[in-house]
């Protein structure tokens, strides 16, 4: 069975452009979830979703952060313009409703 | 809302050392419980999880884990480590019967096994 699947692994960018990560999640697994991933800390969610509905973004920055999942499967997390505290590691993770969650390998993002 | 600890940011220990992580977790609810792992170069994984029953937790790798609830502690033991347990290690706390299936990780302890 094939994992998360996330890309870019990495992503190199100047401050105030915009970038875009991707992530495919497990097949059949309803909830999508973004995480930030800070050097030297744990993840936090930015957002989470049931199929295709945003049911926790309440910690996703919206005036620069934003993420859809058209038709509930694969997920967009955007950031524009992109600042250099925004360098961090973005995590998905997906699952069944209350499942277990199963992590991707993260896209690494350096902002320059 | 919760909130995880985990006390300890960097732990050295030789092979066939014993390891214990300790990890305490501030919500007045049920919980689930969880420990991940990310062995170096690699996504985090699952290593065990409590939802309930016997509080002590047998994972993957040998390691295990102990709820105890009156300390809102959940530490993760392993008797005798090796090479390849040289991984950061993360607690997570899920509210049980909160909206959603919503983690909240400790800082995560980075353990280095010395050959």
């Amino acid at each position: 069975e094939a994992g998360v699947v996330q890309s870019p692994r990495y992503k190199i960018i100047e401050k105030k452009q915009p970038v875009a990560f991707w992530c495919n999640p497990i097949s059949g697994h309803n909830t999508l979830y973004w995480y930030l991933q800070n050097l030297g800390q744990g993840p936090e969610l930015l957002i989470r979703y049931e199929n295709e509905e945003a049911v926790d973004d309440s910690q996703l920055p919206k005036d620069r952060f934003s993420a859809e999942r058209l038709k509930g499967v694969d997920s967009t997390l955007k950031i524009q313009p992109a600042e250099l505290g925004d360098s961090a590691v973005y995590l998905c993770a997906s699952s069944l409703l209350e499942g277990e969650q199963f992590f991707g390998p993260g896209t690494r993002l350096t902002v320059l | 809302a919760q909130s995880v600890s985990q006390h300890n940011h960097h732990v050295i220990l030789s092979e066939a050392a014993s390891l214990e992580l300790g990890c305490n977790y501030s919500y007045g609810g049920t919980v689930n419980l969880f420990w991940y792992v990310q062995y170096p170069g690699q996504h985090l994984q699952l290593l065990l999880k409590y939802f309930s029953g016997d509080p002590l937790v047998k994972g993957i790798k040998g390691f295990e884990a102990e709820f105890i609830k009156s300390k809102f502690s959940f530490n993760l033991r392993k008797p005798s480590v090796q090479w390849s347990d040289t991984a950061e290690y993360f607690c997570a706390v899920n509210a049980r019967g909160a909206a959603g299936n919503k983690l909240t990780f400790g800082g995560g302890t980075r353990v280095l096994v010395k050959p």
